[in-house]
């Protein structure tokens, strides 16, 4: 059974900075895309950040271009998302999530149970 | 405003069919795009419904069922159960934009 379970959210004030980590197990992690998608209090899911099985792809939401920073540990089947110059709008659930298929028919198979950033001073 | 668009809210008896539509507002997820749909329960983490249009993955009921054509998708739930209720999201992949686009969620309400 795939399991992927984050954390390193919490209270960070504007400005700030945290790591979120995501544990992956029951999957071949290497073998996979994996992703950060996002979702605010009462809103739809965002797409924040792709990284492929062997991080030669990565991709940003331009709303984190430059100030979040996605990377993976196979060895230690781990997904992790640096966020710094935290801002009120990045408050939200981020969840960890296993990419499946290519370009068109790309989907998130399995999804981690979330953890929540809220930015506030 | 989301590339995907999905009514905000749709409701039905228990037993009844509802079907939630799924709309692109670019002409760049067509044919070599799929539709996938997923479904959060309150308070839990989106779940994968329905991928490539119309599969279900393991453990899903065939109460559930997924269509597409052109650049737009539909979700049916048949059969309905009060535990149905949740947010439904679609997602796609939009060419132009090299990436992934969700819509904005529909609240299914089971009355």
């Amino acid at each position: 059974e795939v399991q992927l379970v984050e954390s390193g959210g919490g209270l960070v004030q504007p400005g700030g900075s945290l790591r979120l980590s995501c544990a992956a197990s029951g999957v071949t992690f290497s073998s996979y895309s994996m992703n950060w998608v996002r979702q605010a209090p009462g809103k739809g899911l965002e797409l924040v950040s792709y990284i492929s099985s062997s991080s030669t792809t990565i991709y940003y939401a331009d709303s984190v271009k430059g100030r979040f920073t996605i990377s993976r540990d196979n060895a230690k089947n781990s997904l992790y998302l640096q966020m710094n110059s935290l801002r009120d709008e990045d408050t939200a659930v981020y969840y960890c999530a296993k990419g499946g298929g290519s370009s068109g028919y790309y989907k998130f198979d399995y999804w981690g149970q979330g953890t929540l950033v809220t930015v506030s001073s | 405003q989301s590339v995907l668009t999905q009514p905000p809210s749709v409701s039905g008896a228990p037993g009844q069919r509802v079907t939630i539509s799924c709309t692109a507002n670019s002409s760049n997820i067509g044919a070599g795009s799929a539709v996938h749909w997923y479904r959060q329960l309150p308070g839990t983490a989106p779940k994968l419904l329905i991928y490539g249009n119309n599969n279900r993955p393991s453990g899903v009921p065939d109460r559930f069922s997924g269509s597409k054509s052109g650049t737009s998708a539909s979700l049916a739930i048949t059969g309905l159960q009060a535990e149905d209720e949740a947010d439904y999201f679609c997602q796609s992949y939009d060419s132009s934009l090299s990436g992934v686009v969700f819509g904005g969620g529909t609240k299914l309400t089971v009355l």
